[in-house]
């Protein structure tokens, strides 16, 4: 199975900074890569798709690079909306998702 | 618009049954594999399996095999995820989600239910 991890497990940042999550395939995922945003109470909602294309509707704040094993989410300038857990999700061999990051502002 | 509607929190005793369900609307139904998302109580994502709608073939992560049941009835657009004999450890919110490439599982997923809340608990 691919295993995936996330870094930082949390991260507290103001807002208009520049926030980087990184995350990390135990094998070779190409750029099978997607990344979800989680609120409170609420699904995930999809943020990036193949490591780097923005989901229709998607701030352009947000930004995904990337391919084979080391890939990141990029927030260019935070905002208050922007609090919640992102995780990313490999789907190159069933699907596993990262542990999660969990944005504080 | 695409949505996917989930089935109503359950509260249920150890070693009962149970049968959660998903309805997809405002897309072709029979050809996106839709996928069950477990997350325990202040935890993270973890996939479940997946099936599809057009024909029935399903794929389980290997926790979950033999754990859980899915399966789809495409007459009513309507995947589902059973339990023969619920624990307490299953207790968390069950999501289903759809894939956004259709007729393939390498794909993310693009829409999710609203969730469903099962509790087991004596």
């Amino acid at each position: 199975d691919i295993q995936m991890t996330q870094s930082p497990s949390t991260l507290s940042a103001s807002v208009g900074d520049r926030v980087t999550i990184t995350c990390r395939a135990s094998q070779s995922i190409s750029i099978w890569l997607a990344w979800y945003q989680q609120k409170p109470g609420k699904a995930p909602k999809l943020l990036i798709y193949k490591a780097s294309s923005l989901e229709s509707g998607v701030p352009s704040r947000f930004s995904g690079s990337g391919s084979g094993t080391e890939f990141t989410l990029t927030i260019s300038s935070l905002q208050a909306d922007d609090l919640a857990t992102y995780y990313c999700l490999q789907y190159e061999t069933h699907h596993t998702f990262g542990p999660g990051t969990k944005v504080d502002i | 618009e695409v949505q996917l509607v989930q089935s109503g929190a359950e509260v249920k005793k150890p070693g009962e049954s149970l049968k959660i369900s998903c309805k997809g609307s405002g897309y072709n139904f029979t050809k996106y594999w839709i996928g069950w998302v477990r997350q325990m109580p202040g935890k993270g994502l973890e996939w479940m399996g997946s099936i599809y709608p057009g024909g029935s073939d399903t794929r389980y992560s290997p926790s979950f095999q033999g754990q859980v049941t899915i399966s789809v009835d495409k007459s009513i657009s309507t995947a589902y995820l059973q339990w023969s004999s619920l624990k307490a450890s299953d207790t968390a919110i069950y999501y289903c989600a759809k894939m956004a490439i259709a007729l393939t599982t390498s794909s993310s997923f693009d829409y999710w239910g609203q969730g469903t809340l099962v509790t087991v608990s004596s």
